[in-house]
């Protein structure tokens, strides 16, 4: 009964396909997220949803579209992948007005 | 535009020491810090946090300490212990907690 569950764990695809990771929370939490960890370690928000709602879309390519169908998932469909886009991905959920982030544990994209 | 800086990429200290990690911010405007702690192949998860009219917050082995003038804030483990070894994430946001912004970490290895 994990919290914030992340699938797939590993994606490993080459440039040009289109993917997706998806993201389910069982915290009851209004609030997701989709951050980047790339290669130089930094982990950065890329959107949050708040009750289906998208309030932080962080000048992110086109390529990358957050879905919300209901507000315990966030999925995250990337198109036209590119090496660049190899990096690890983390969902995340929180309460709301507070910055405590409950994350998954992470979607290891390889892009070859 | 590094906003929450960690200048130490890692940490080597005894158990039963004391372990400082250090973090610097540029952005004035944040007003709620938080420290998260990530075991490889695992995602983040939530230490402790501080509110900026605060200078201080303890959590039994845990203080963050808050110097707003100097833009600094600290994270002391005492006594350190070998499953603290870990990087160790400063985190910080501003009115309204939705964007969390993370620093690049520090890895801290605590040996028996």
């Amino acid at each position: 009964d994990t919290a914030v569950s992340q699938t797939p764990k590993y994606l490993v695809t080459q440039m040009g396909n289109d993917k997706s990771i998806k993201c389910e929370q069982n915290l009851g939490h209004d609030t997701m997220y989709w951050y980047k960890q790339d290669s130089k370690k930094f982990l950065k928000i890329m959107f949050s949803y708040n009750n289906k709602e998208l309030i932080i879309n962080e000048t992110v390519p086109n390529r990358f579209s957050p879905k919300s169908p209901d507000k315990a998932h966030l999925n995250l469909h990337i198109n036209s992948l590119e090496l660049g886009d190899s990096a690890v991905y983390f969902c995340a959920s929180s309460l709301p007005n507070t910055g405590e982030l409950f994350f998954g544990e992470g979607s290891r994209l390889t892009v070859l | 535009d590094q906003q929450v800086k960690q200048n130490s990429p890692s940490l080597s200290v005894q158990e039963g020491r004391i372990s400082i990690l250090n973090c610097d911010y540029t952005n004035s405007m944040f007003d709620y810090f938080l420290w998260y702690k990530k075991y490889p192949a695992e995602g983040p998860t939530f230490l402790i946090s501080i509110s900026s009219i605060k200078d201080k917050n303890e959590d039994g082995r845990f203080t963050v300490f808050l110097n707003k003038s100097a833009k600094h804030l600290s994270l002391h483990i005492v006594p350190s212990q070998p499953g603290d070894s870990a990087v160790y994430f400063c985190a910080a946001s501003e009115g309204g907690y939705q964007k969390v912004t993370f620093g690049i970490g520090t890895k801290l290895q605590v040996i028996p």
